[in-house]
């Protein structure tokens, strides 16, 4: 298994819709993880974090399935603003180095 | 609001070229990070940089790439003789401190392009 995967996508969605992404982790030691998001040719930005078994900030979910090894972002109400790729990224034990996810592209249409 | 700043954000050089990117990290963090991105691939981590040394690094930080604080504020990644294939968006990052609960800080990136 890859150390973090996620489906590339794109997903395609109308404004107002609810989108769910995935992503796999292979490290079963992995204690937190953060979703990133990333819009084009700029720097990831920490959209949220994750340690217990979930996360709630408006209209964005994080979950967490440890004996899965998998986290979803869901994110409710789309909005225009929301295209862009998200990356999940995995901390290692030590906290100075992460592993990102390939990203899943999100493209929210009017 | 503080934020990681790099330069320049584009270099253009030769193959075979050094280059020395530059990031001025956010003023009260302690640790230091390079990652690359390539083209339409993931954000992929270099090294990590904590009082005056290497703390990790991956397999693609060889003998041509270095890291230096050089004074109190700047953070630089060096790459000795650059390779086609080292053309990509390279992102600094710092933290407050380490641990997996500390969120990374990236700068807005140096897209390197080797012709």
């Amino acid at each position: 298994r890859k150390e973090v995967e996620q489906d590339p996508g794109p997903f395609n969605v109308p404004e107002g819709a609810t989108v769910a992404f995935n992503c796999t982790y292979s490290n079963s030691a992995s204690q937190s993880f953060f979703w990133y998001r990333q819009d084009c040719r700029k720097e990831p930005k920490l959209l949220m974090s994750v340690y217990s078994s979930g996360n709630e900030d408006g209209r964005f979910t994080a979950q967490l399935n440890r004996a899965s090894q998998y986290i979803s972002l869901l994110i409710r109400d789309s909005k225009l603003s929301d295209s862009a790729t998200y990356l999940c990224v995995v901390p290692n034990n030590a906290g100075n180095m992460l592993t990102f996810g390939g990203g899943t592209r999100l493209m929210v249409k009017p | 609001e503080p934020e990681v700043t790099q330069t320049p954000s584009h270099q253009v050089t030769q193959m075979g070229q050094e280059v020395i990117l530059r990031c001025v990290p956010i003023s009260n963090h302690l640790y230091f990070y390079w990652y690359r991105q390539i083209l339409g691939q993931k954000v992929e981590f270099l090294v990590s940089f904590y009082n005056n040394e290497i703390s990790e690094k991956s397999e693609i930080f060889d003998d041509q790439f270095s890291v230096e604080r050089p004074d109190g504020s700047n953070f630089t990644l060096k790459i000795r003789s650059t390779k086609l294939e080292d053309s990509a968006m390279y992102f600094c990052a710092s933290t407050e401190s380490t641990g997996q609960l500390y969120e990374q800080y990236f700068g807005p990136g140096t897209r390197l392009t080797v012709t």
